[in-house]
């Protein structure tokens, strides 16, 4: 049972470059999300949706586009990177229901030079 | 709007010793809380939650929490420390966003555990 996956691990991109995150849940949630981790900001929501075909923004929109065209997958697009979104980027999954906790992925390391 | 406040950025305890992690949430109505660990280089897991009847709840790992309504708060606390529980924490509730409960997150506290 594989859970959250996100795909890359690791990346590095020049300022300008464009790359897509990969999450992938084999839970079938209906909810997903993208979080970024900084120092000391703890985890902020980027964007969320809350099934297939919808997205949501949330705290930290700029500069990133997503898209779930299919109920286990949530991209994540930046379109031209920045230094400032060096990060760690979470995934995460959950059912609809309010009680329920959400699942993690491992995390992307992205450092944008 | 819904918020978690973490007011500790850094913990150190020795092991064995006893451990209390604050969280205070603001909220409306009755939250749905929850502590989260993060182990270096590793995603969140879920510690344990709370929506509804018993205040004190148990997780995994020996760890247990209180709601205190009255003073808004969600305490982590564990008996006895291991060195294994030094370990980012992250106390979150589920806030309404778009109609939807979507967690949100405080700042994280860093655990350091003394041998």
């Amino acid at each position: 049972n594989a859970g959250v996956t996100q795909t890359p691990k690791f990346r590095v991109l020049k300022t300008g470059q464009s790359m897509t995150l990969l999450c992938a849940q084999d839970m079938n949630h209906e909810y997903m999300y993208w979080y970024r981790q900084d120092p000391g900001m703890g985890l902020r929501l980027i964007h969320y949706s809350v099934g297939e075909g919808t997205t949501a923004k949330g705290e930290v929109p700029d500069g990133y586009n997503v898209s779930r065209l299919k109920k286990q997958n949530f991209l994540l697009g930046l379109e031209s990177a920045a230094p400032s979104q060096t990060s760690v980027y979470f995934c995460a999954s959950s059912y609809r229901q309010l009680h329920t906790e959400a699942f993690f992925g491992q995390g992307t390391r992205l450092t944008v030079v | 709007a819904q918020s978690v406040t973490q007011p500790d950025i850094h913990i150190t305890v020795s092991e064995g010793a006893s451990l209390e992690l604050r969280c205070n949430y603001s909220y409306g109505a009755t939250p749905y809380l929850f502590w989260y660990v993060q182990s270096p280089g590793q995603g969140l897991q879920l510690l344990l939650k709370y929506f509804s009847g018993d205040t004190l709840v148990q997780g995994i790992k020996g760890f247990e929490a209180e709601f205190k309504r009255s003073q808004s708060s969600f305490n982590l606390r564990k008996p006895s420390v291991h060195w294994s529980d030094a370990a980012e924490y992250f106390c979150a509730v589920g806030a309404l966003i778009g109609g939807s409960y979507i967690p949100t997150f405080g700042r994280g506290t860093s655990l350091i555990v003394h041998p």
